[in-house]
Order: structure tokens, then sequence, then C-alpha cells
């Protein structure tokens, strides 16, 4: 099946600092979507983006298809963004229907 | 619009028996799907759900299933539990086109002892 890795496995900022996550994936996919799970366990969707350049406040995410990869971007980061960071994808070849693999995610730490 | 509900939050129960998970979507969303996150394995998918019908499944043993109803509210039922099923079992809707992203319930935190 299609492999995800997300790097920096782990990752601690100060408040106010900047930060990338990277994704990459073995296939070709339809379906790429960024989550954040925060300390309480719940998962919250930040961005679907199989292609192209998405931003919502201070966070944007970049998937470049053709290379396989995609990037989360923090910015400004606050105490309030720490947890973890998942990437999950489906592969083309599934045409949709499958279900999503995760990665095993980045657990950013913000220290104020 | 109420978000992805799940019940219960927390179950305690001993190898051997079984286990039934709830789950009511969002409103209007046909699509659930069922994924189990433990330190070890991390998140994985056990299987989806639309309009009633299981449309795809995840690699795991027969003693995983689930079912949908018309309202679209899910439950997943594990049978003969093992100790190895402890985990946060994770419920999710999404809306019917492709691109929908999923939103997650709080999920649910099954010990096995």
């Amino acid at each position: 099946g299609i492999q995800v890795e997300q790097s920096p496995p782990d990752l601690i900022l100060q408040e106010g600092a900047n930060s990338t996550l990277r994704c990459n994936f073995s296939d070709s996919v339809n379906n790429l979507q960024w989550f954040h799970q925060n300390p309480w366990g719940q998962l919250i969707n930040l961005f679907y983006i199989p292609s192209g350049t998405k931003q919502n406040g201070r966070l944007s995410a970049t998937t470049v298809a053709t290379e396989r990869y995609s990037l989360l971007y923090i910015s400004s980061s606050q105490t309030t963004d720490s947890g973890v960071y998942f990437c999950a994808v489906a592969p083309y070849s599934g045409g949709g229907a499958d279900g999503l693999t995760f990665g095993k995610g980045t657990h950013l730490i913000i220290q104020p | 619009k109420a978000g992805v509900t799940q019940t219960p939050r927390y179950l305690i129960k001993t190898r051997g028996q079984q286990v039934t998970l709830s789950c009511s979507p969002i409103s209007g969303h046909r699509s659930v799907s069922w994924y189990q996150q433990t330190p070890g394995q991390g998140l994985q998918f056990l299987f989806e759900y639309f309009s009633e019908t299981q449309r795809n499944k995840g690699n795991f043993p027969g003693r995983f299933s689930g079912r949908q109803f018309s309202n679209s509210r899910s439950e997943m039922n594990v049978s003969t539990l093992e100790l190895g099923d402890s985990a946060l079992y994770l419920c999710a809707s999404r809306g019917d086109t492709n691109n929908s992203p999923l939103h997650f319930g709080n999920g649910t935190r099954l010990t096995v002892t």
C-alpha cells in the first residue's frame, strides 16, 4: 500500500516562531488532508489539498503532487498550536473510495 | 451544525467480551468511516460505510465489524476482545463528493483488561 512519511517527528519551538512540516508519499494521490490532533485527542481537519496551495489564517499548505510531497507552514506559532500534525492520503488508483493512510505525525510543542 | 458525535467516550471491557460503539455523523453526511489509533500502529483505517453499504475495508480481522442505519448513524462492533484492541476508536463523516474533507468525532477510548 501507499507509504506516508512525515518529518520531523518532533519539534519544539518558542511562541512566535515559524515552522514547516513535511509529508512525503510513495504513490500518486487524489486525496491529501492535514489534521491537527490536540492534547485531548480531537482530530481537526486543517486542509484538503491533493494539489496546489491553500491558506487559512496563520496556516498554509502546499502539495506538489508530481514530486509526491506536501508542506504545512505554521507562522507566528501560539501555544494552542501544540499537538500532533498528521498528513493522510488516499491513492489515485483507489478512485476515491479508499480509506486514508495516515503518517506517524509530527509532534509539535510550542513553549511560551 | 452539530459535529460528529461518538458514544460512549470511555469503555472498559474484559478480554473475550464484545463491545459496540456508536457514531452519529454530521447532518447530511452519508459517508461514515472508522479508524483505530494506538501508540504502536498509529491511525489505521477500519472501514467506510455509505448509504448503509460497506464501501471499503481496511486490514483488520473479522472480529471487527460495522453497520450503518438508514439515518446514516453507524455502529462498530468488536467481538472476542483482545488486550491489543485497547485503542482510541475514531469515527469520521464527510460529504458525498470525493473532495470532501473528513470530520472526526472525539473518539471512544476502549481499554481491554
